[in-house]
């Protein structure tokens, strides 16, 4: 069975500040997706960033960087110059070959105080 | 990029009674749509994979008679809450699947609907 930890609920950044999300997953396939989704308060799920198994190349996209590491199993993601606008619910999933499922974390709210 | 909807986005309505709440892909066919809710600061979960002009696939410890799920249109899933009661309170997601060759299909998210038993 797949399974995603978050293990930090809740974290306050002042802005300006840089913040990073922890991601663990479990899966015993090797071939899976790993996903970073932002929850607003609005509640629309927001795609982030998709990521396979097969590729661990880190990732930049602007403030955005995700470090993806088989070696521990970790998809973290950092948000650098943390604006007010980044405050969101954020998801790490894990979908794996055939994509029929998403498994969901259960969230790091963050919070950036101006 | 491909578009999902739901409507209603909130509803409230009164114990006992179904609500009805539909899922569209707009500008593309899904063969597949999921169906996820979300009790209030928790994670999503799973309730069930739609599949086109086939019977839904519920996750466990999912009421398959509670939450009716219908899917008979490749751009259209309802999912149907019947003799709603306040535990049924929840946001529901969908999502839907491009359907594209090998692993490498994307799901996209509809912006979910907030449902208040009353």
């Amino acid at each position: 069975a797949q399974k995603v930890t978050q293990a930090q609920t809740e974290i306050s950044v002042v802005e300006k500040e840089d913040v990073t999300l922890d991601c663990v997953y479990e899966t015993r396939d090797t071939t899976y997706y790993l996903f970073w989704y932002k929850q607003p308060p609005s509640g629309e799920l927001v795609f982030l960033i998709r990521r396979n198994s097969f590729d661990e190349q880190n990732e930049i996209s602007g403030r955005y960087s995700w470090n993806f590491q088989k070696s521990t199993s970790s998809f973290n993601f950092t948000i650098t110059a943390s604006q007010v606008v980044d405050s969101a619910v954020y998801f790490c999933a894990l979908g794996l070959k055939g994509y029929q499922k998403v498994t969901f974390g259960t969230g790091t709210k963050l919070q950036v105080i101006p | 990029g491909a578009v999902v909807s739901q409507h209603p986005s909130w509803v409230i309505c009164k114990s006992g009674t179904s609500v009805k709440i539909e899922c569209r892909s707009l500008d593309f066919q899904a063969t597949t749509m999921f169906w996820y809710r979300q009790f209030p600061k928790q994670s999503l979960m799973l309730m069930a994979t739609s599949n086109e002009g086939s019977k839904a696939t519920y996750e466990q410890g999912v009421e398959k008679d509670k939450f009716l799920i219908n899917h008979a249109s490749l751009t259209l899933s309802t999912l149907t809450v019947t003799s709603a009661h306040p535990e049924d309170s929840s946001f529901y997601i969908c999502s839907a699947r491009l359907p594209g060759l090998g692993l490498d299909y994307e799901q996209y998210f509809g912006p979910g609907t907030r449902l208040t038993v009353t």
